[in-house]
């Protein structure tokens, strides 16, 4: 059945950078885009970025300049990339799997990060 | 960007009562809006697609309409386990913005 699950380092320090890997089952990366969206404490989702299944992404642009996102199809994983950390970045982190314009159908567990010294 | 507006915040029902929740968008995104429900320490899930497509193994209790710039969930006779976070999700035009939430609670 088709899954996502996303792993990250759970504890960053201000300043500092992070990855979280989505790791999928079910489906092929080449045939679906994933969506990273993220979701502070007691708020709302924010949607980050997508990375298509060609390749090609899309960022929010208030983030664009410490966001990336990339995948490794062969192994079934994307990545997210974000430096320069802030309080503020602590949040849950999903990934969800869509096709293109379509709504998220699947979605991860979710990933903690907190950003704190 | 494409600001949308969820209302009401907080909707209190009682089980059993119909409910609709509205979605608002800052301008025209034609039928290119979702709607997911949430509960508490859960992910996201995808009730409604492009505003009133169903979703396999969601609830027939569960219905959305609208297109443009207004948008209606509808509930038909809510029960318990519906009872949480509902967000709706616009895919016109990037950044695929996210409402702010109703929050259906227990009257």
């Amino acid at each position: 059945q088709v899954q996502l699950k996303e792993s990250g380092p759970g504890l960053v320090a201000p300043s500092q950078s992070l990855s979280i890997t989505c790791t999928v089952s079910g489906f092929s990366l080449t045939n679906y885009g994933v969506y990273w969206v993220r979701q502070p404490p007691g708020k709302g989702l924010e949607w980050l970025g997508v990375i298509w299944a060609g390749g090609s992404t899309n960022y929010n642009s208030a983030l664009m300049s410490r966001l990336s996102i990339s995948k490794d199809n062969s192994k079934s994983q994307v990545f997210l990339k974000m430096h320069s950390l802030q309080i503020d970045d602590t949040a849950m982190y999903y990934c969800a799997r869509a096709l293109y314009g379509s709504g998220l159908d699947y979605w991860g567990q979710g990933t903690t990060l907190t950003v704190s010294s | 960007d494409i600001v949308l507006s969820q209302s009401p915040a907080t909707l209190s029902v009682t089980p059993g009562d119909s409910v609709s929740l509205s979605c608002r968008a800052s301008q025209s995104i034609s039928n290119n809006l979702h709607w997911y429900q949430q509960k508490s320490h859960e992910s996201p899930r995808l009730l409604i697609k492009y505003a009133s497509q169903s979703i396999s193994g969601i609830p027939s209790r569960f219905s959305g309409s609208g297109s443009g710039t207004d948008f209606t969930l509808s509930i038909n006779s809510v029960e318990a386990e519906d009872f949480g976070m509902y967000f709706c999700q616009q895919s016109n035009s990037w950044p695929h913005t996210f409402g702010g939430g109703t929050k259906l609670e227990i009257k």
